[in-house]
């Protein structure tokens, strides 16, 4: 299994300003994700962050608009960028724990992120 | 493209009786099947998943699901509920045999009353 903190846990921010979440993982991780869990809502993945390549983002968004970071094999960010209401929403990190690509292994999930933009 | 579909937003359930929560799915090859419990301001935890092999397959808390191909379902049961199993419960299921993508159902909220 996999340990994963975020920083913050939570935070409340005006509109047009950034906010860069932290995501540690107890373990040497190839693979992060990022995922918005918006209000009511299922999990949608935003990223996959692979350490020493570009994050792959999904349709709908953008790396002007998240982007993320991967500096080491336990350790990622993700930024909201120049935010508005409609980004209020939890994000989450999680990761894998994978002898290779065809493990089928589970992810693990941090605690999440609670942000209001107001 | 793989889906899986949760189609109660909320089930109900007194303690001590059996709960269902219903999950079923439409993959284009090998189903890759998961379920996760996500409890009131924490991060999702794994319960349990099906692969390959038996179709009862165990997992965390006394959970279980059951795999039927037939009706592409996977739902969750447990014998006896707890108050302490109220929670949000997601279904989810591997996007491809390449790929680490999972993609989540839209949630059932389990409500056990004592």
């Amino acid at each position: 299994s996999a340990v994963i903190s975020q920083k913050p846990s939570r935070d409340i921010c005006q509109r047009g300003t950034s906010l860069t979440i932290q995501c540690q993982v107890d373990s040497q991780v190839t693979m992060m994700f990022w995922y918005r869990q918006q209000p009511g809502q299922s999990l949608t993945l935003i990223a996959t962050a692979n350490q020493g390549s570009e994050a792959t983002y999904e349709s709908g968004f953008v790396i002007d608009k998240f982007p993320i970071s991967r500096p080491n094999l336990t350790f990622s960010t993700l930024t909201v960028s120049n935010m508005s209401p409609e980004d209020s929403s939890i994000y989450l990190c999680s990761t894998e724990i994978t002898g290779g690509r065809s493990s089928y292994n589970e992810q693990f999930f941090g605690p999440g992120t609670r942000l209001t933009v107001l | 493209a793989q889906s899986v579909a949760q189609p109660e937003d909320q089930v109900n359930v007194a303690e001590g009786n059996p709960l269902t929560v219903k999950c079923t799915y439409s993959v284009s090859g090998n189903p890759y099947l998961f379920w996760y419990v996500q409890y009131p301001n924490r991060g999702l935890q794994f319960l349990l998943k099906y692969i390959t092999g038996d179709n009862l397959v165990k997992g965390s808390y006394g959970f279980e699901a059951e795999f039927n191909k037939s009706q592409t379902s996977f739902h969750l049961k447990k014998p006896s509920a707890l108050v302490s199993d109220s929670a949000l419960y997601f279904c989810a299921v591997r996007e491809s045999y390449n790929t680490d993508k999972l993609i989540f159902g839209t949630g059932t909220r389990l409500q056990v009353f004592p």
